[in-house]
């Protein structure tokens, strides 16, 4: 039982560049979210689902795509790097809403 | 997020002593999770509370549910240096039709031998 599952851990991008971060998870969890943690920030809510095919917008969603066509795989996807998205993502799912988070063991993503 | 508010932001406290870390919500809570993080590290899950009044411990540290103050605490007796990390709180608040688990920004623990 692998639990939730990032890649890659580690990242660096040029700005302009795009790519996806892999978020895995094999609980059969129905919910699944991404946040972004920065400094004295806490973690934000990016994007989130209650489902398979059913996504929603969080706190910061701006720059920032995602799809849940599959119950297991929550991808975030970054069409264009901004230095602003320098951070560390995480990503976290759960059997339903109030019961309970568990989360990966993050993706430090660094954009120059 | 400004939804939670946690405090102090950091405290530094000597080995054996006690500490407190609090977690207010401005929104009704239906949820509170406190998780633990070493730097660089990810998050580790500590408790969760439901219910008002509701008071969880696990080894040396409890956690306590004021549902009618949308308040959480946590509270940690005789600290050690594995205590040492970023505590942060999470509530779960209504957010249309879903539930959203929005964090505070944590607090710093040092523990000093």
């Amino acid at each position: 039982n692998a639990g939730v599952t990032q890649t890659p851990k580690f990242q660096v991008l040029k700005t302009g560049q795009s790519m996806t971060l892999q978020c895995a998870q094999d609980m059969n969890h129905e919910y699944m979210s991404w946040y972004r943690q920065d400094p004295g920030m806490g973690l934000r809510l990016i994007h989130y689902s209650v489902g398979a095919g059913i996504t929603d917008q969080g706190e910061v969603p701006n720059g920032y795509n995602v799809s849940r066509s599959t119950t297991e795989d929550f991808p975030l996807r970054l069409l264009s790097a901004a230095p602003s998205q320098t951070s560390v993502y995480f990503c976290a799912s759960s059997y339903r809403q109030r019961y309970g988070y568990t989360f990966g063991s993050g993706t430090r993503l660094t954009v120059v | 997020s400004q939804e939670l508010e946690q405090s102090p932001q950091s405290l530094i406290v000597q080995e054996g002593k006690n500490l407190t870390i609090n977690c207010t919500s401005s929104k009704t809570l239906y949820g509170l999770y406190w998780y633990k993080q070493k730097y660089g590290e990810g998050l580790i899950f500590l408790m969760m509370l439901q219910k008002g009044g509701e008071e969880k411990s696990h080894e040396k540290i409890t956690a306590k549910l004021d549902e009618k103050k949308q308040q959480s605490s946590l509270h940690i007796t005789a600290s050690q240096p594995s205590h040492a990390g970023i505590y942060l709180c999470g509530a779960e608040t209504l957010n249309s039709n879903d539930y959203k688990l929005s964090f505070g920004a944590g607090t710093t623990v040092t523990v000093r031998a």
